[in-house]
């Protein structure tokens, strides 16, 4: 059972706009530790999506912005478009857990 | 354009050491501004952080691995690596390296190699 929790799925349209998860405790996301998204297309390795909560790394589109408020953050996606389909990761910082980086268990985006 | 690439043994009988090497390109591990970085994804799940090592030797692992795990550097060959030991078919999964920045996160990640522990 992973430390963060995601909903193991959601979807869109495209066009449209999504928004994925991440929920923490008090150990790590409200902690004040901060959070980071990342994108794994089919048979490929995680990239790097949003780090520090909400900041993009160079070449990541604007479409793609991340949050954090209490022991949560989200990821939302908008003007979805097919290639977005992919899976989503959050991770975290856990003081429970000594140099502990977490993970949650990933969420699948569906782009109907 | 840093990259990293994982290499190894694809089947481990159980009981023994899994062994990865990641080799660095386009970065120094001499450098000293990340932490060198060894994550897995077990078969239908999330990905797990298993450990990581700075370019000095001092290390972290994820307390639920840190018995059997050891992860070591060698600079000259820009390259570190990864040992589990004991190894179980729980342990069958994909391993990725990757550079870990010191705000905890990973910027660049290798490619992943599957691990098969089976007899």
């Amino acid at each position: 059972q992973s430390v963060l929790t995601q909903p193991p799925s959601v979807s869109g349209a495209p066009g449209q706009r999504v928004t994925i998860s991440c929920t923490g405790s008090s150990s790590n996301i409200g902690a004040g530790f901060d959070v980071h998204w990342y994108q794994r297309l089919p048979g490929t390795a995680p990239k790097l999506l949003i780090y520090g909560n909400s900041y993009r790394p160079s070449g990541v589109p604007d479409r793609f912005s991340g949050s954090r408020s209490g022991t949560s953050a989200s990821l939302a996606i908008t003007g979805l478009q097919a290639e977005d389909e992919a899976d989503y990761y959050c991770q975290s910082y856990d003081s429970s857990l000594t140099g502990s980086k977490v993970f949650g268990a990933g969420t699948k985006l569906t782009v109907l | 354009q840093v990259q990293l690439h994982e290499s190894g043994p694809g089947l481990v009988k159980p009981s023994q050491t899994l062994s990865l090497t990641c080799t660095v390109s386009g970065d120094s591990i001499s450098v000293g501004a990340y932490y060198w970085s060894w994550i897995r994804q077990l078969p239908g799940k999330g990905l797990e952080w298993i450990g990581n090592i700075f370019y000095s030797g001092s290390t972290d692992y994820n307390p639920s691995l840190k018995s059997r795990v050891t992860i070591s550097v060698d600079t000259p060959k820009n390259q570190f690596s990864l040992n589990l030991s004991s190894v179980t078919a729980a342990d069958t999964a994909v391993y990725y390296c990757a550079r870990g920045r010191s705000e905890y996160y990973f910027d660049y990640w290798g490619q992943g190699t599957l691990v098969t522990v089976s007899s």
